[in-house]
């Protein structure tokens, strides 16, 4: 139980595209998702928590303009990487929880490489 | 400020004797505490938690001891296996729907 599913695995995209990330919950209904961000030998850095049904709440320093977040049900987190530039290349993780829960499941993540 | 402290960047263990990862903490409004474990190029894979209310839990060989006087947990890992070599992640959150605050993983390498 608890499966994420996060999609893709790895993107390379030119610079000015942009780029979305899936992640689904596959076998319980979230609540509420996260998004991380790891940059190498970095830990992993809370980006935006998305609620289903209600528009994302942003960390400080996180673009919310440039990273769109959409939870459009309880099962489905998306995050769009806007006008991606090559300091944007990073490792995203999203997680997602039940509601009432403190544990979080993590997607095995998407490294994005803008060129 | 990093609230989440892992100050070991790698722990070396023989196989079978017990591994032990520390995590210190500096926000007291976290009330719920975390370890993952993870691998390069994946997410992160849940082992174990502790509430606040409790300063011990234990599933199979996994034990995680909470000090919160000390503003210190710590992952007990007995016998020690091969295939416990990984990066793990101490975490800590507000509860409920907040995020997590991560340290910087410990980089646990089991010799045979």
């Amino acid at each position: 139980g608890a499966v994420v599913s996060q999609h893709p695995s790895w993107v390379i995209c030119k610079s000015g595209t942009s780029v979305k990330i899936e992640c689904r919950s596959l076998d319980f209904q979230a609540t509420t998702m996260f998004w991380y961000r790891q940059f190498p030998k970095q830990s992993l850095m809370l980006m935006a928590t998305s609620n289903e049904g209600s528009k994302a709440t942003y960390e400080q320093g996180v673009e919310k303009d440039k990273f769109l977040i959409n939870h459009a049900s309880l099962t489905l987190s998306t995050l769009t990487v806007t006008s991606a530039h090559p300091e944007d290349s990073s490792f995203y993780i999203c997680s997602a929880s039940e509601r009432g829960q403190g544990i979080q499941y993590f997607g095995a993540g998407t490294r994005l490489s803008v060129l | 400020d990093q609230q989440v402290k892992q100050n070991s960047p790698s722990l070396s263990v023989q196989e079978g004797r017990i591994s032990i990862l520390n995590c210190d903490y500096t926000n007291s409004m976290f009330d719920y505490f975390l370890w993952y474990k993870k691998y390069p190029a994946e997410g992160p894979t849940f082992l174990i938690s502790i509430s606040s209310i409790k300063d011990k839990n234990e599933d199979g060989r996994f034990t995680v001891f909470l000090n919160k006087s000390a503003k210190h947990l710590s992952l007990h890992i007995v016998p020690s296996q091969p295939g416990d070599s990984a990066v793990y992640f101490c975490a800590a959150s507000g509860g409920g729907a907040d995020g997590l605050t991560f340290g910087k993983g410990t980089h646990l390498i089991i010799q045979p």
